[in-house]
């Protein structure tokens, strides 16, 4: 299968800071990379679609000034959590679809753990 | 609107014993079903998947079958091995033209030794 990696693996921050998790696609090109949020012991939450060179797409309810989606190469795209709260804490996770497989199987990043004191 | 459910949330059982997780969907319209195994603080990994051209498929110890009339689909998972436990998440996506999943709300695996 196709391998998503991220980083940073877990990040510790002050509120109030911005935070950058990066998401790559290392064997393949994705066009297209989604992030999701996880809350313990509960399933994952999409946020948002990423868009290889145009804006990304946010899900309802998901503020899009606060949680900034670049994608600005076909291997690379990025979450930055704006101003950093203690509710933001979570587990933060990418994955990008592997088109060469038919029906564009989507395979995860490792994610990664937010948390802001 | 589109919802995947799935049962049981928790389940426990002997090693060497079968596993089996349900999930059923909203959406006759969603035509790939993939079956992602999540371990602790990690990223879920795929595990199988089924199409809704295919009623079944078996890797090894793991099989899937779906029942399109009933929208419900299974996962089942033979032999069991301690290396299973984990969570289970079951997802379905939609026809060609978005790679949305929708996914189930997790099965916690505990695998006796």
């Amino acid at each position: 299968g196709a391998v998503v990696s991220q980083h940073p693996s877990w990040v510790i921050c002050k509120s109030g800071t911005s935070v950058k998790i990066e998401c790559r696609s290392l064997d393949f090109q994705a066009t297209t990379m989604f992030w999701y949020r996880q809350f313990p012991k509960q399933s994952l939450m999409l946020m948002a679609t990423s868009n290889e060179g145009s804006k990304a797409t946010y899900e309802q309810g998901v503020e899009k000034d606060k949680f900034l989606i670049n994608h600005a190469s076909l291997t690379l795209s990025t979450l930055t959590v704006t101003s950093a709260h203690p509710e933001d804490s979570s587990f933060y996770i990418c994955s990008a679809p592997f088109r060469a497989e038919p029906g564009d199987t989507q395979y995860f990043g490792p994610g990664t753990r937010l948390t802001v004191l | 609107g589109e919802n995947v459910e799935q049962h049981p949330s928790t389940l426990s059982v002997q090693e060497g014993d079968s596993a089996v997780i349900k999930c059923t969907y909203s959406d006759s319209a969603s035509n790939y079903f993939p079956w992602y195994k999540q371990e602790l603080g990690k990223g879920p990994q795929l595990i199988i998947d089924i199409r809704s051209n295919v009623g079944e498929k078996k890797d090894q110890r793991i099989a899937v079958t779906l029942n399109k009339t009933a929208k419900h689909f299974s996962l089942h998972i033979t032999e069991t091995q301690p290396e299973d436990s984990a969570v289970y998440f079951c997802a379905a996506r939609r026809g060609l033209g978005t790679y949305k999943y929708i996914f189930g709300t997790g099965t916690r695996l505990k695998v006796l030794a």
